[in-house]
């Protein structure tokens, strides 16, 4: 069965430091997401992203965070200058429509800012 | 403003005996609802949808409009259920997921 796959698993940054979390979809899918979840909290949305460009965002997705799908392959979230409330579990997902049940989740990278 | 609520973080229940977890949705137009489970160091998946209404590792949830309720029951708990789940909503026009708190589910042997 197809995945999702998110790396790193784990990373560990310093506050003010940049951090890249990469994510390859499912290879025909053409609808990209990224969740995060703090710890102990739910699930939140981030942004979506369809045909090269943010299709939504919600209010956390500030300036501090962009998107890019650089290849065909990698889809990428870039935290910039990192904060400590920005440490949480990030999860990438890829559909290939908009059906809310047709969403395939990688396993996430818990970002850990110190 | 679309909202689910879960209001047991924890529930825990002997093999064999009934489980329910709980969901509640508030919703201005036709919800799209769907239960996601994630079992212990696995991904989150899809478990079951409402507009399918099948069955899925013998769990069903049925959408009551009335109550706005999308509970999602077993007649008798597994220990491999054991797992975190997760009452969602879709948003068709954002295209995106709206998560509840979760229900970590213990079946204790």
């Amino acid at each position: 069965e197809p995945e999702v796959t998110q790396t790193p698993s784990h990373q560990v940054t310093q506050m003010g430091q940049e951090v890249i979390l990469r994510c390859v979809p499912i290879s025909n899918h053409l609808y990209f997401y990224w969740y995060r979840q703090i710890l102990g909290q739910k699930v939140e949305f981030l942004v979506s992203f369809y045909n090269n460009e943010i299709s939504e965002k919600s209010e956390i997705f500030d300036d501090q965070f962009s998107v890019e799908r650089p290849d065909g392959s990698n889809f990428t979230l870039k935290i910039r200058s990192t904060k400590l409330e920005d440490s949480a579990m990030y999860f990438c997902a890829s559909s290939s429509d908009r059906v809310g049940g047709g969403y395939t989740f990688g396993s996430g990278t818990r970002l850990t800012v110190v | 403003a679309q909202r689910v609520t879960q209001p047991e973080k924890l529930l825990s229940v002997f093999k064999g005996a009934p489980v329910e977890l709980k969901c509640n949705y508030s919703y201005s137009g036709s919800p799209e609802l769907f239960w996601y489970v994630q079992y212990s160091r696995q991904r989150l998946q899809l478990l079951l949808r409402h507009i399918s209404r099948e069955s899925i590792k013998g769990f069903t949830a049925d959408l009551n409009k009335g109550e706005t309720s999308f509970h999602l029951k077993k007649p008798f708990a597994q220990e491999e259920d054991s797992a975190m789940y997760y009452c969602v909503s879709y948003r068709a026009g954002a295209n995106n997921l709206f998560f509840g708190t979760g229900t970590r589910l213990t079946v204790i042997p």
